[in-house]
C-alpha cells in the first residue's frame, strides 16, 4: 500500500472549514483513499473514501487532485468535538483479508 | 451501521495473570476481523489478523503464543493476553469490515488495559 505523507498537528477556528491534506505521491491506480479519525480514548472513526472522483458525505468532503497524489479532507464547519487525530490512509480494496495500516495522522485542534 | 462492539472498555489486571478481550460484529458477519495495539502518543499498530475458523495471522515481532487469538464464529474474536506483564499495558481496538472490497472499516470502542 502507499505511503502517506500528513502534517503533525494543525488548529482551526470552531466554525470555520478545517482543511487537511495529505500527499500519497506512489499511489497506484487501484489505491483508494480513506480517512479516519480517532477521537482521544476511542476507536478510530470512518469518515470517508474515494478513488479519483470528489466525494462528500454528511461528515466531510474528500478533494483528491487529478495526479491523484495528494487529498483534502475538508470539514466544512468544525466543532470542538472534531477535535481528533486524522489518518490518511491509502489502499486497495481486497478481498476480505485486508488489513488497513495507520500511520502518525495529524492532530486537529478546534479552537473556540 | 455497522457496529462492531468490544468488551470490558478497561480492565486492571496483576501481572501474571491472564485478560480476554472480546469484539463482536453485531450486525453483521466477519469472517476477518483486526487486532491493533495502541500506546500512548502513538498510531494503532496491526498486531494479527484473526480469522474465522483457522489460525491468526500474526504481525512480525507480536508473540502469538502471549497474544491468543480465537475466531471461533462469524461475529465473535478474542484476544487473550497470557502472563500479562506491566509493558502489555495498552489501548486494544478490533476492527471488522462489513463490505469486504468495498467501503471502510468499523472499530470497537477500544479496551483500555493496566497491568500492575
Amino acid at each position: 500500500d502507499a505511503k502517506t505523507t500528513q502534517p503533525t498537528s494543525m488548529d482551526c477556528a470552531e466554525g470555520r472549514a478545517a482543511n487537511l491534506p495529505c500527499n500519497h505521491s506512489t499511489i497506484s491506480g487501484n489505491e483508494y483513499v480513506y480517512w479516519y479519525r480517532q477521537i482521544h480514548s476511542q476507536g478510530p472513526q470512518y469518515i470517508i473514501h474515494g478513488l479519483k472522483n470528489n466525494e462528500t458525505n454528511e461528515m466531510a468532503s474528500l478533494i483528491i487532485t487529478e495526479d491523484r497524489k495528494s487529498s483534502t479532507l475538508i470539514l466544512p464547519h468544525a466543532t470542538l468535538r472534531d477535535t481528533a487525530v486524522y489518518y490518511c490512509i491509502v489502499r486497495v480494496p481486497r478481498n476480505n483479508n485486508n488489513d488497513m495500516r495507520f500511520g502518525a495522522g495529524t492532530r486537529l485542534t478546534v479552537k473556540p | 451501521g455497522a457496529v462492531v462492539s468490544q468488551h470490558p472498555s478497561w480492565v486492571i489486571c496483576k501481572s501474571g495473570t491472564s485478560v480476554k478481550i472480546e469484539c463482536r460484529s453485531l450486525d453483521f458477519q466477519a469472517t476477518t476481523m483486526f487486532w491493533y495495539r495502541q500506546f500512548p502518543k502513538q498510531s494503532l499498530m496491526l498486531m494479527a489478523t484473526s480469522n474465522e475458523g483457522s489460525k491468526a495471522t500474526y504481525e512480525q515481532g507480536v508473540e502469538k503464543d502471549k497474544f491468543l487469538i480465537n475466531h471461533a464464529s462469524l461475529t465473535l474474536s478474542t484476544l487473550t493476553v497470557t502472563s500479562a506483564h506491566p509493558e502489555d499495558s495498552s489501548f486494544y481496538i478490533c476492527s471488522a469490515n462489513q463490505n469486504p472490497g468495498a467501503g471502510g472499516y468499523t472499530f470497537g470502542s477500544g479496551t483500555r488495559l493496566t497491568v500492575v
